[in-house]
């Protein structure tokens, strides 16, 4: 597609059930990066994606967080036992990589997946 | 690991004034830094970079940034603000030799008076 696609746009769920977001990259990007965007909180950093490299994790805030990216294309974020600190928006953002290896560090950003957490 | 500062939660300012949106790294070394803008109730968008070179970077919708390694900061500038330049601003800083993933700020809020 033209850019990066998240579904769904808007979740609202009870607190402990288990919630899947999912992320469409750019065609061609092999950089894929999930953030979480709470208010006043700025952007964090959840996991990071790059080719066939393990993923790095290292942002992930609980072991109820998990992500896949499969044929190294589609992502998905998990959320298992949702609780209402979980209450955010959830933007993908892909970007291509440069012939060094390392991405080259502009992002193409999806509009996000709101997570409400009731 | 590298962190970013903006100072300012918010930053209000009348139309056709010029505009700053400050932004320092905490790191020294050879920063990749960036700037992104998000609409309102819109995903974010990339402004501006600097990589290397010219400490002056000029980016989308007249936005610029001056990179000084010795203050070690990264500030937005447009000479003249508009109504529809009111959004949230995000300073980034990356580190490929590292392989780590961009680290932002946490925003900025801008909001142009007519």
């Amino acid at each position: 597609g033209a850019g990066v696609s998240q579904s769904p746009s808007n979740k609202v769920t009870e607190k402990g059930k288990d919630v899947e977001l999912r992320c469409d990259p750019i065609s061609g990007h092999t950089a894929l990066y999930w953030y979480r965007q709470s208010l006043g909180q700025g952007l964090e950093f959840l996991i990071y994606f790059q080719g066939n490299s393990a993923p790095d994790k290292s942002g992930l805030p609980s072991d109820r967080f998990s992500a896949e990216r499969t044929g190294g294309s589609v992502s998905t974020l998990t959320i298992q036992r949702t609780q209402q600190e979980d209450s955010a928006v959830y933007l993908c953002a892909s970007s291509l990589v440069g012939a060094g290896g390392p991405p080259l560090g502009e992002l193409f950003f999806g509009e996000g997946s709101r997570l409400t957490v009731l | 690991a590298q962190s970013v500062a903006q100072p300012e939660d918010q930053v209000n300012v009348a139309e056709g004034n010029p505009l700053t949106v400050k932004c320092t790294y905490s790191v020294s070394g050879n920063p990749y830094l960036f700037w992104y803008v998000q609409y309102p109730n819109r995903g974010l968008q990339f402004l501006l970079k600097y990589i290397t070179g010219d400490n002056l970077v000029k980016g989308s919708y007249g936005f610029e940034a001056e990179f000084n390694k010795s203050q070690t900061s990264f500030h937005l500038k447009k000479p003249s603000a508009l109504v529809s330049d009111s959004a949230l601003y995000f300073c980034a800083d990356y580190r490929p030799q590292e392989n780590t993933p961009l680290v932002f700020g946490k925003g900025t809020r801008l909001s142009v008076i007519a």
